[in-house]
Order: structure tokens, then C-alpha cells, then sequence
């Protein structure tokens, strides 16, 4: 069974419409973070959280906001989805000082 | 502001010769950089990784190079085989901040048989 997973694995939605994409984690880590993928632009991050109680907002966190359920849990909402929102979204996990950061399978959301 | 840059979108190679995916990058408060491979449909896989304090790791056919003077980082791969064909990230972390990584826009290698 996969460490980190993500649902759902595909979206297709429209504009104006409140989506949420969900990560779980079966690896006992802390640290949780969202990323999304866009060509030529790599990873970037949205947010981010140490703890349950510790959410911290990444370089590009405009237009969405997350939830830490549980430990093993972190969702990512987007409010009101706008086209340029279309992208790839990777959830990752990592221990606390740790070095590595270990990814789902990702999210391919489309806003028409 | 592009803190770490892969400057190369692709690359090809031939089955059995080196892969060289270099990475560029800008922070002097970076204190650890990873190699990630992707296939399609599926997320980032961590490869390799080195540490400010050193130049050089090994992991079988894979070798990081870090260049701190000229702060670049270059993955070798030899000898490459096809399915090394991917995306290939360069990440780097940022000192005391939690463990967050700045990532590269990645190079698709493509080795040919």
C-alpha cells in the first residue's frame, strides 16, 4: 500500500467552484506540504504544516487554504477555482529533521 | 525570482553513456540539495542527495556533485540506461526553515536504446 496518498487523482471543474483535494499518510510524519506543478515552472510550494496546530503559508498561497485534520491528514482547498489554478498538486511528507521529502501519486486538476 | 535553476528542459542520451543533469543555484543559505526523479502519472521519487559540506556522493550509478564556489550542482548517471528516461528535479533546502524545498523546473532526460 502506497505511504502517501492522494484523492482524487483527477478533477475537472469549473470556474467559481469551492474543490477540495485531500492527502493522507500512513509514514507517521509530522511535516505535511502542498506543492503544485506547472511546465517549465517546477514544484512550488503552497503550504505547509509542522504539527497539527502549526499551518504555514508557502510562496504561493494566494487562492487556497488547507486544513490539517490529523497527523496523518492535510487537505487543500481552493475557494473559488479560477483557470490559472490548473495544474498538477503533489501532496509530501517528511519526519521532523529529516532530510527527505517523500510524495503522492498527485492530484491533475483542470479549471475550465 | 528562480532560486534554483535547471537551464536544460531536455536531454538525450545514448543507452550506456553518461547522463549529466546540471542545476544552478542562487541562495547561499541553502545547506542541503536532493536529486528527484518523476515518471509520468506519478509523484517525485527521491534519488540522491549531498550536503553543503561535502562535493561529492555516490549511490551505485548515480554521483552528485556540488560546485559551492560556483553554487552548481550536477547528477551523473553512468552508465545511463532507458529507463532513466524521466524528469529530473534539483531541490534545495533552505537552512533552519523547517525542511522546505526549493525545487528546479527539471530536465526530461531521454535515453535511447
Amino acid at each position: 500500500d502506497a505511504d502517501v496518498t492522494q484523492t482524487p487523482r483527477n478533477r475537472i471543474t469549473k470556474t467559481g467552484k469551492r474543490i477540495m483535494l485531500e492527502c493522507s499518510q500512513t509514514k507517521g510524519h509530522d511535516r505535511m506540504y502542498w506543492y503544485r506543478q506547472d511546465p517549465g515552472l517546477g514544484l512550488r510550494l503552497i503550504y505547509y504544516s509542522f504539527d497539527v496546530k502549526d499551518i504555514n503559508k508557502g510562496e504561493i498561497s494566494d487562492g487556497y487554504s488547507v486544513s490539517r485534520q490529523a497527523q496523518a491528514k492535510f487537505s487543500l482547498s481552493l475557494e473559488s477555482a479560477i483557470p490559472n489554478q490548473t495544474a498538477l498538486y503533489f501532496c509530501a511528507t517528511t519526519a521532523q529533521r529529516a532530510d527527505t521529502q517523500y510524495f503522492g501519486p498527485g492530484t491533475r486538476l483542470t479549471v475550465l | 525570482d528562480q532560486q534554483v535553476k535547471q537551464n536544460s528542459p531536455s536531454l538525450s542520451v545514448q543507452e550506456g553513456r553518461i547522463s549529466i543533469l546540471n542545476c544552478d543555484y542562487t541562495n547561499s543559505m541553502f545547506d542541503y540539495f536532493l536529486w528527484y526523479k518523476k515518471y509520468p502519472a506519478e509523484g517525485p521519487t527521491f534519488l540522491i542527495s549531498i550536503s553543503s559540506i561535502k562535493d561529492k556522493n555516490e549511490d551505485g550509478r548515480f554521483t552528485v556533485f556540488l560546485n559551492k564556489s560556483a553554487k552548481h550542482l550536477s547528477l551523473h548517471i553512468v552508465p545511463s540506461q532507458p529507463g532513466d528516461s524521466a524528469v529530473y528535479f534539483c531541490a534545495a533546502r533552505i537552512y533552519n526553515q523547517g525542511g522546505k524545498l526549493i525545487f528546479g523546473q527539471g530536465t526530461e532526460l531521454s535515453v535511447k536504446p
